[in-house]
């Protein structure tokens, strides 16, 4: 079982659409979540952090965390074109551990 | 941006030669890090620095060496490449907080 896990996708949601991207983790010590955003032959940007159960807004964007079930998500209202990229969780307790990454396609 | 720089940003080498890439840090950050990214497994950490020749390893170590002599420095060498390293490396730093900012990453080819 992979550490963090998130579904490849590719998800394909329409412009103005919500988009729900997730993601599991195995480890229960872990404290600080991270979502990335990274579009096509650039670098991770770190999109949204989130320490504590519950959910932290940032504009369009959502983090939702859940450390009883060992799950985070992003929400992204309103999609746009350009939001479509590859989300990529990350996970920190003694290192950072990322997932491999939701491919997201947003239509116009 | 600016405050991290990655050189070089394209290599193609041959198997068995030695290789050094080099990350740059204007932004003063004391933990640094090297990460490869392949289809299929995201990032997965190699080595990282949290001071001045103060490094250790991380998941994906072997093979890979790293030296830390200025704070705006990190290194990582590949003593005797290898086609499995083919791969794109990216370098982050961070304040402490776990927030990672990237390098631009290096395409790596081993042929």
């Amino acid at each position: 079982q992979k550490e963090v896990e998130q579904n490849s996708g590719p998800l394909s949601v329409p412009e103005g659409a919500i988009a729900s991207l997730n993601c599991t983790y195995s480890d229960r010590g872990s404290q600080s979540f991270f979502w990335y955003r990274q579009y096509s032959g650039k670098s991770p940007e770190l999109i949204m952090f989130i320490y504590s159960n519950g959910d932290k807004e940032d504009g369009r964007f959502t983090a939702q965390l859940n450390k009883a079930s060992q799950y985070v998500s992003l929400l992204i209202r309103d999609s746009q074109p350009s939001d479509s990229a590859t989300y990529l969780c990350a996970v920190l307790n003694n290192d950072m551990r990322f997932g491999a990454g939701t491919r997201l396609t947003v239509k116009p | 941006d600016a405050g991290i720089t990655q050189s070089p940003r394209h290599k193609v080498t041959e198997t068995g030669t030695p290789v050094t890439l080099r990350c740059h840090q204007t932004e003063n950050h004391r933990y640094m890090y090297w990460y490869r990214q392949d289809p299929g497994h995201g990032l997965r950490l190699i080595h990282y620095s949290y001071g001045v020749k103060d490094t250790d390893k991380g998941e994906v170590s072997d093979g890979y060496s790293v030296s830390r002599s200025k704070t705006e420095d990190f290194l990582l060498t590949l003593e005797s490449a290898t086609s499995s390293q083919t791969s794109v490396y990216f370098c982050a730093i961070s304040d402490g907080s776990g927030r990672h900012v990237f390098g631009p990453g290096t395409r790596l080819t081993v042929t």
